[in-house]
């Protein structure tokens, strides 16, 4: 039973670049949310997708998109990267209406230079 | 707005010790809150998870106690080991929903 995959593992971009991570979920879940850790810091909610829509959005600025597609996999777009967006970006599902089960993947080191 | 510290941000310790860490948050009125363990580079591992009618949680050597009305809550690790060496994160709701507001991290290298 795989977990929470997420692509790819590492990448370097760009000030300025657009970049897209992605995320396929637990088997079974139908919910994905997406987290932003700093180093040294602990995760900053960013948004979560249930059902395609965003339902829930954390204080991040609109360059922050994503979407959700019918089989629950996710995506995370971010325009216009600043040096601050390095980070390492988490996805997490779930079953939608509950954060018990709520499982982790092992996230994407983003590093824009 | 939710916020949530802990205490200490790092701990070194020889195995075999007991030990405690902390965590505070400002708004009391939570449903749940949960530990974290992250080993570095990694995603995090729900370890506990305590709801708000709830005063303890135990798992094996961890034991994680909640105190709502003065915001805090402790995670006891019995008999640490080596392989306990980690971040351990507390998290509470985010807006009374589904998802996540959680603190920096305790840091716990355990020595053998």
């Amino acid at each position: 039973d795989a977990g929470v995959t997420q692509s790819p593992t590492h990448l370097i971009k760009t000030r300025g670049q657009q970049v897209t991570l992605r995320c396929s979920p637990k088997s079974g879940h139908d919910t994905v949310s997406w987290y932003q850790q700093a180093l040294g810091q602990g995760p900053q909610f960013i948004f979560q997708y249930y059902e395609e829509e965003e339902r829930q959005r954390g204080n991040f600025p609109d360059r922050f998109s994503g979407h959700q597609f019918p089989n629950y996999s996710s995506e995370l777009n971010v325009n216009a990267l600043l040096l601050g967006d390095s980070a390492l970006y988490l996805c997490a599902s779930s079953l939608s209406g509950s954060n018990y089960g709520y499982t982790f993947g092992s996230g994407t080191r983003l590093t824009v230079v | 707005k939710q916020e949530v510290t802990q205490i200490p941000a790092a701990l070194s310790v020889p195995e075999g010790e007991n030990l405690v860490l902390n965590c505070s948050f400002t708004d009391s009125a939570i449903y749940n809150l949960q530990w974290f363990r992250q080993d570095p580079g990694k995603g995090l591992t729900s370890l506990l998870l305590i709801q708000s009618s709830q005063r303890e949680q135990t798992s094996g050597r961890l034991n994680a106690s909640l105190d709502k009305s003065s915001g805090r809550s402790t995670l006891y690790i019995a008999a640490s080991q080596p392989g306990d060496s980690a971040t351990y994160l507390c998290a509470v709701p985010y807006n009374y929903g589904q998802n996540f507001v959680f603190g920096p991290g305790t840091r716990l290298s355990v020595l053998p």
